[in-house]
């Protein structure tokens, strides 16, 4: 059974049209990432919540927001998607173990991905 | 400097061949390393973690050198299955706990 299940799958939308992509975890794991990957490129980390704690890498942009209702749901927001914002959206989670800054970070389990095409 | 460095390739070796996947990483704070492998217009499924004392499974080897800030992937007697784009991983030891992809090595194995 899939464990990080993003939907939808396949994803059209108008240039300039707000979107929401969406992504849920059945592992209870207390971290959720959003990446961006184009073709041919590896997948670019945009933020990531490490429990409530949002953390936004510098270079995303402003386009690009998050939102993590609980533990086992997360949503990327964007809010006027332009063609340059088509590309694989990939929801991954993995769990840290021990204290905040502590001893390890598993590996990271990944949704199928929403392959997003703005038109 | 990016974060994760590999080489890009792409490698194209006959099947039999053994081949070998190089990583440099800038974080000497990273902890927890990673290779992955990533087929095409699918999402990377978790090859193998890495540990400083280096780990095999099956026909793979992985090294990790900490002084050195460099991670190794080593495939022998590689398979026609073996053609995909292998990615290097690093996870950050620090309060945010992120996790970061080196650009990925592709490879293709020919009969």
């Amino acid at each position: 059974d899939a464990m990080v299940i993003q939907n939808p799958r396949y994803q059209v939308t108008q240039f300039g049209k707000p979107v929401t992509l969406s992504c849920s975890q059945t592992l209870n794991h207390n971290v959720m990432y959003w990446y961006q990957q184009k073709s041919s490129q590896a997948p670019k980390l945009l933020f990531h919540y490490y429990d409530k704690d949002f953390n936004n890498e510098a270079d995303t942009p402003d386009n690009f927001q998050s939102r993590r209702p609980n533990t086992s749901f997360c949503f990327l927001d964007i809010r006027s998607p332009g063609l340059g914002d088509a590309a694989m959206y990939l929801c991954a989670t993995s769990r840290v173990k021990g204290p905040r800054g502590g001893l390890m970070n598993t590996e990271a389990f990944f949704g199928q991905g929403t392959r997003l095409t703005v038109v | 400097r990016k974060e994760v460095e590999q080489d890009p390739g792409p490698f194209n070796v006959p099947e039999g061949a053994t081949v070998a996947f190089n990583c440099t990483y800038s974080n000497s704070a990273s902890q927890s390393f990673f290779w992955y492998r990533q087929d095409c217009r699918k999402e990377p499924k978790l090859l193998m973690s890495v540990y400083s004392s280096g780990n095999e499974d099956g026909r793979f080897t992985a090294q990790l050198n900490r002084a050195s800030q460099y991670i190794s992937l080593l495939i022998r007697d590689s398979k026609l299955s073996d053609s995909a784009t292998y990615l290097c991983v690093v996870s950050e030891y620090s309060s945010a706990s992120k996790i970061i992809f080196g650009s990925g090595t592709r490879l293709s194995i020919r009969p």
